[in-house]
């Protein structure tokens, strides 16, 4: 079986300071993906970042930074300088062979509250 | 405009009352799945569609059907919804699987909220 976690249920934040969102992973795959996903208060969800299990590069968006080390199981996500604009839940997901392949096996969301 | 589309965005029913929730996309993709998101559980498969007539279980199938005759619509039934079914459901969809594995991005549509009274 496959899991997700992201222990941080909710984090709050002033605006210009750097966050960490929490990312970790199980699977016995070594062909896998993930994702991350942002919430706006709105409700719908958008797509941030996809890896794959054999790309341990880090990646770069503007404010956005993903750390990914399979060494740890783990998959950050880093925003800088974060704006009001940021706050979300952010849902981090796994897709891999051994979780039947055929779905995204979600986190259970961090809460990010970014105030002035 | 490349979308998932999902109607009624907002529902509120009676219990036992038949309701279809309706989910289309534009980009031709082959897969197709809906999800339901719950406070503290994320989001969670019910069903899933690799291609036209093909359909199987996710993960907390019960009290859902879906049906896809036609590549682009797949439909979430509750045939007698119930209170616990009271939840945000979303569709998705995106190209099909690599060697058995979702790779592709998924397109989520912008979601149902339903509530069961």
């Amino acid at each position: 079986a496959q899991k997700v976690t992201q222990a941080q249920t909710e984090i709050s934040v002033v605006e210009k300071e750097d966050v960490t969102l929490d990312c970790v992973y199980e699977t016995r795959d070594t062909t896998y993906y993930l994702f991350w996903y942002k919430q706006p208060p709105s409700g719908e969800l958008v797509f941030l970042i996809r890896r794959n299990s054999f790309d341990e590069q880090n990646e770069i968006s503007g404010r956005y930074s993903w750390n990914f080390q399979k060494s740890t199981s783990s998959f950050n996500f880093t925003i800088t300088a974060s704006q009001v604009v940021d706050s979300a839940v952010y849902f981090c997901a796994l897709s891999g062979f051994t979780g039947g392949g055929n779905k995204l096996t979600f986190g259970t969301g961090t809460q990010l509250k970014v105030e002035l | 405009e490349a979308q998932v589309t999902q109607n009624p965005r907002y529902l509120i029913t009676v219990t036992g009352k038949k309701l279809t929730v309706t989910c289309s996309q534009n980009m031709n993709h082959e897969y197709m799945s809906w999800y339901r998101q719950d406070p503290g559980l994320g989001l969670r498969q019910i069903y899933y569609s690799m291609n036209v007539e093909v359909t199987d279980k996710g993960d907390v199938p019960e009290g859902y059907k879906v049906s896809r005759k036609e590549k682009r619509n797949f439909p979430l039934i509750l045939e007698s919804p119930s209170p616990n079914q009271t939840s945000l459901y979303f569709c998705a969809s995106s190209f099909g699987l690599a060697g058995g594995v979702l790779t592709d991005t998924q397109y989520f549509g912008p979601g149902t909220r339903l509530t069961v009274l």
